[in-house]
């Protein structure tokens, strides 16, 4: 068990490029949510997914932005045309649907949109 | 909507002291789980304790035990002989029935040697 891994740690993009952020739960998760974090505030829900079907989204996430997780394991993020306040941790969490406990997040990745 | 409400933004406590984070939530649902979360400089959030709203016995982790008050939708977080090493940021979260997470704004504290 590697705990959740987030990648890249940090990315810096000018406004307007696409970005893409990967997240590798903990292998046995079936459950995989997307969070982002801004600076004072706690992490805001975006969406999640069990195995492979996206079963949530939050208005904030609004047609720039897309999730998938193709085979049920690792999910992608990606942001398209950033803009300056796209810039937040984006925050990776898993766990299995039906469980007590809390999910495990990953360290997350940091955009800053220039 | 659910809301969580955390009116403390930032805290400080001596070490070895006891400390208490206050959290408040709205909910219309019975079913439901409470958490603390740290999140230390590193940023990956750490669970510290969970509740579950059917249980009226109060959760305890070692040095970290809640007072929970359903019908007052309260949720606080006691610290006793705190370290050095529990100063981070705070959140409060609820889970909903259907497994969403809603967070504080959190409440940052500080641990004086």
């Amino acid at each position: 068990d590697t705990g959740v891994s987030q990648n890249p740690r940090h990315k810096i993009t000018k406004r307007g490029q696409n970005v893409t952020f990967r997240c590798d739960p903990i292998s046995e998760h079936n459950r995989l949510y997307w969070y982002r974090q801004t600076l004072g505030q706690g992490p805001e829900f975006l969406t999640y997914f069990q195995n492979e079907a996206q079963l949530e989204k939050s208005r904030l996430l609004s047609d720039r932005f897309s999730a998938e997780r193709p085979k049920g394991s690792f999910s992608t993020l990606e942001i398209q045309r950033t803009e300056q306040g796209d810039s937040a941790m984006y925050l990776c969490a898993s766990g299995r649907a039906g469980s007590n406990y809390g999910y495990t997040f990953g360290s997350g990745t940091r955009l800053t949109v220039v | 909507a659910q809301t969580v409400t955390q009116s403390q933004p930032e805290m400080s406590v001596q070490e070895a002291e006891t400390v208490t984070l206050s959290c408040t939530y709205d909910t219309s649902e019975s079913d439901y789980y409470l958490f603390w979360y740290k999140q230390p400089p590193s940023r990956q959030m750490i669970l510290v304790i969970r509740q579950e709203a059917y249980k009226q016995q109060n959760a305890t982790e070692n040095r970290f035990s809640v007072n929970f008050q359903k019908a007052a939708k309260s949720f606080s977080l006691k610290i006793s002989d705190s370290q050095l090493g529990d100063a981070a940021m705070y959140f409060c979260a609820y889970r909903s029935p259907g497994n969403q997470f809603y967070f504080g704004t959190g409440t940052s504290l500080t641990v004086i040697p």
